[in-house]
């Protein structure tokens, strides 16, 4: 059981916006620590997509955004496209584990 | 360019030992928290171990605390995790990650990982 919780499974065609959720507690997003998302295309290593709650690294498209709000944190992507067909997670800190914590994962379909 | 390059896994015997090691170039490596991170197949991400800059900062997760020992040799860009006390459970691929500071601290997050190792506990 994951200190983050994530949806298991989201799906959306090409060129419709999906958004993933990360629900924490009081103790890592609540706590006002930043959130980070990772994207692990199949066979891969992960790779950080957002970074800060809602910035992006170079070469990561501006259809990736992220953003929070309470205790909980989004990942939206617009414009879907085959190749975000991946795993995604969200990774924060939780200062009771005193831990990094990720959230269990998601699996994006493109249908 | 950032290469983190793990190797050392293997299938192993539940409660014996294996050492991972974690090479690392196309950065300055003492500039750097350096994590592993896990993820049994085909399930989710689960850090392991972070060690500062200076291996003065050294955290666990309570699931490898007293068992692994995470540590890095600056002059050589490495970073190494012995496993003792192998159980099934920590059967998984093990990541090198980079993070964004020196020291290990709350709102750090990871910008490069390796391609893993697999390790396999199994009689």
């Amino acid at each position: 059981q994951s200190v983050l919780t994530q949806p298991p499974s989201v799906s959306g065609a090409p060129g419709q916006r999906v958004t993933i959720s990360c629900t924490g507690s009081s103790s890592n997003i609540g706590a006002g620590y930043d959130v980070h998302w990772y994207q692990q295309l199949p066979g891969t290593a992960p790779k950080l997509l957002i970074y800060g709650n809602n910035n992006r690294p170079s070469g990561v498209p501006d259809r990736f955004s992220g953003s929070n709000s309470g205790t909980s944190a989004s990942l939206a992507i617009t414009g879907l496209r085959a190749e975000d067909e991946a795993d995604y997670y969200c990774q924060s800190y939780d200062s009771s584990l005193s831990a990094v914590v990720f959230g269990g994962g998601t699996k994006l379909t493109v249908l | 360019e950032v290469q983190l390059v793990e190797s050392g896994g293997g299938l192993v015997q539940p409660g014996r030992s294996l050492r991972l090691s974690c090479a690392a170039s196309g950065f300055i490596f003492d500039d750097y928290v350096i994590y592993w991170v896990r993820q049994a197949p085909g399930k989710g991400l689960e850090w392991v171990s972070s060690i500062s800059w200076n291996s003065v900062g050294i955290a666990y997760a309570d699931s490898v605390k007293g068992r692994f020992t995470i540590s890095r040799d600056n002059a050589k860009n490495s970073l190494y995790l012995q496993m003792n006390s192998l159980r099934v459970e920590d059967t998984a691929f093990y990541y090198c990650a980079k993070g964004i500071v020196p020291t290990i601290a709350p709102q750090n997050w990871i910008d490069s990982w390796g391609q893993g190792t697999l390790v396999t506990v199994s009689s």
